[in-house]
């Protein structure tokens, strides 16, 4: 069955540095995400992009983050000058068509340490 | 606006016991509503999803759920534990396009032997 791929699976960084936490959506769908959860806490929605566009964004998703697709497979999430609080687990997910019936499937995670 | 709310942050049950976890969801259009579990170390898979069909949707691992309109819920249900069940379980919202979810809080299932 095909699944959303993520690498790394844990990635530990020191505050100010850049990280890129990388993402393999299923080959054919259209429309992904980025998610996070911070230890303890919900799952919260960061960024949506579809048609090499993001379509929608949270309010933690601020000038510090950027979302790529550089070829035609990966998914990237960029975090320009990491702080302690972007500690977390980030999940990638994606999408097949437009429409409810479609379900956004998940990958495992990058889990991120900022000291 | 769409949120939902998982009461209970744990719940603790014995094998074979029944399994319920609560989800109540607020939602100003019709919501779709999903269960996901999340195993130690492992990503979110889903469990199953409501789509305006059938108001009991039956997922996988003898999952089921139950849409009340009426009480605003989508409460998660399993007749008889297994230890293997053991993990968080998250309840979602989202609207028709399935653009953006929003996740409760989670609960942790424990399955005592």
């Amino acid at each position: 069955e095909p699944e959303v791929t993520q690498t790394p699976s844990h990635q530990v960084t020191q505050m100010g540095q850049e990280v890129i936490l990388r993402c393999v959506p299923i080959s054919n769908h259209l429309y992904f995400y980025w998610y996070r959860q911070i230890l303890g806490q919900k799952v919260e929605f960061l960024v949506s992009f579809y048609n090499n566009e993001i379509s929608e964004k949270s309010e933690i998703f601020d000038d510090q983050f950027s979302v790529e697709r550089p070829d035609g497979s990966n998914f990237t999430l960029k975090i320009r000058s990491t702080k302690l609080e972007d500690s977390a687990m980030y999940f990638c997910a994606s999408k097949g068509v437009a429409g409810g019936q479609e379900t956004q499937y998940f990958g495992p995670g990058t889990r991120l340490l900022v000291l | 606006a769409q949120s939902v709310t998982q009461l209970g942050s744990h719940v603790s049950v014995s094998e074979g016991a029944l399994v319920l976890l609560r989800c109540n969801y607020s939602s100003s259009v019709p919501p779709y509503l999903f269960w996901y579990v999340q195993y130690p170390n492992q990503g979110l898979q889903l469990l199953l999803k409501y789509t305006s069909a059938a108001t009991l949707v039956k997922g996988i691992n003898g999952f089921e759920a139950e849409f009340k309109k009426s009480e605003t819920s989508f409460h998660l249900t399993k007749p008889s534990a297994h230890m293997r069940d053991a993990a968080e379980y998250f309840c979602a919202v989202s609207d028709f396009t399935g653009n953006q979810f929003y996740f409760g809080t989670g609960t942790s299932l424990t399955v005592i032997p």
